[in-house]
């Protein structure tokens, strides 16, 4: 069984800032890792995933997530924000040991970024 | 187009009666999901099709119900709906990838009364 862990409920900033927020995962076999955006009103949308190679991963709008074996984390940042990125984040892990017709991804609770101009 | 559609977005449904909410997507996916989503908790997963192949969580097994008539069409169906039932329900599609990547609806707010 996979279990994703997103410690912060919430995480408030100002544009320009930079900003972390975290994601960790428990899984004794390979997995996919994921992070997806809801904004307000709106379904979910994909940013960024990681399987295997580089443990650094860029997405979208300047979203870049680091893969760590070693801490079980695949912790999403940008640079500089914008107050367009003030979003619902979600983690999401995937077990590839697996079929792809028979895996399921599994969602953290998420993580709300208020970011103020 | 990248769009999954679902209809409605709002539903209202008294206690004990049937709902059923509609999917669509376009993009010749062959995976479609339908979670349920409740404030402040993840998405979970309720079933997905792979091709025409239905598959259910163990959980909620014997809750829903759903239907694939086409590649591009996915219904969810609630037979009596219960206060329970009352969450945010999301569709999404995928193709190959292994299902990491998944292009989600707005979703349908099911209200039950």
């Amino acid at each position: 069984t996979q279990t994703v862990s997103q410690s912060d409920a919430h995480v408030t900033v100002f544009e320009g800032d930079s900003v972390e927020l975290r994601c960790n995962y428990s899984y004794g076999g390979s997995i996919y890792l994921s992070w997806y955006i809801q904004h307000h009103g709106h379904g979910l949308q994909f940013l960024l995933k990681y399987y295997s190679g580089n443990p650094v991963v860029q997405g979208v709008n300047g979203f870049e997530a680091e893969f760590s074996k070693s801490d079980s984390s695949f912790h999403l940042r940008k640079a500089s924000v914008h107050w367009s990125d003030s979003a619902v984040y979600f983690c999401a892990v995937r077990s590839a040991n697996t079929g792809a017709n028979t895996g399921k991804l599994t969602f953290g609770h998420g993580t709300i970024l208020r970011v103020h101009p | 187009d990248t769009t999954v559609k679902q209809n409605p977005r709002y539903k209202l449904a008294r206690v004990g009666k049937p709902v059923n909410l509609i999917c669509s997507q376009t993009m010749n996916h062959d995976t479609m999901y339908w979670y349920q989503k409740k404030p402040n908790q993840a998405p979970k997963l309720l079933l997905f099709y792979y091709d025409k192949i239905l598959n259910r969580e163990a959980d909620t097994f014997e809750k829903f119900q759903s239907s694939r008539p086409n590649n591009s069409f996915c219904s969810l169906y609630i037979g009596s709906a219960g206060l329970e039932y009352s969450a945010m329900y999301l569709c999404a599609s995928s193709s190959g990838d292994w299902g990491c990547e998944q292009y989600f609806g707005p979703g349908t707010r099911l209200t039950v009364l």
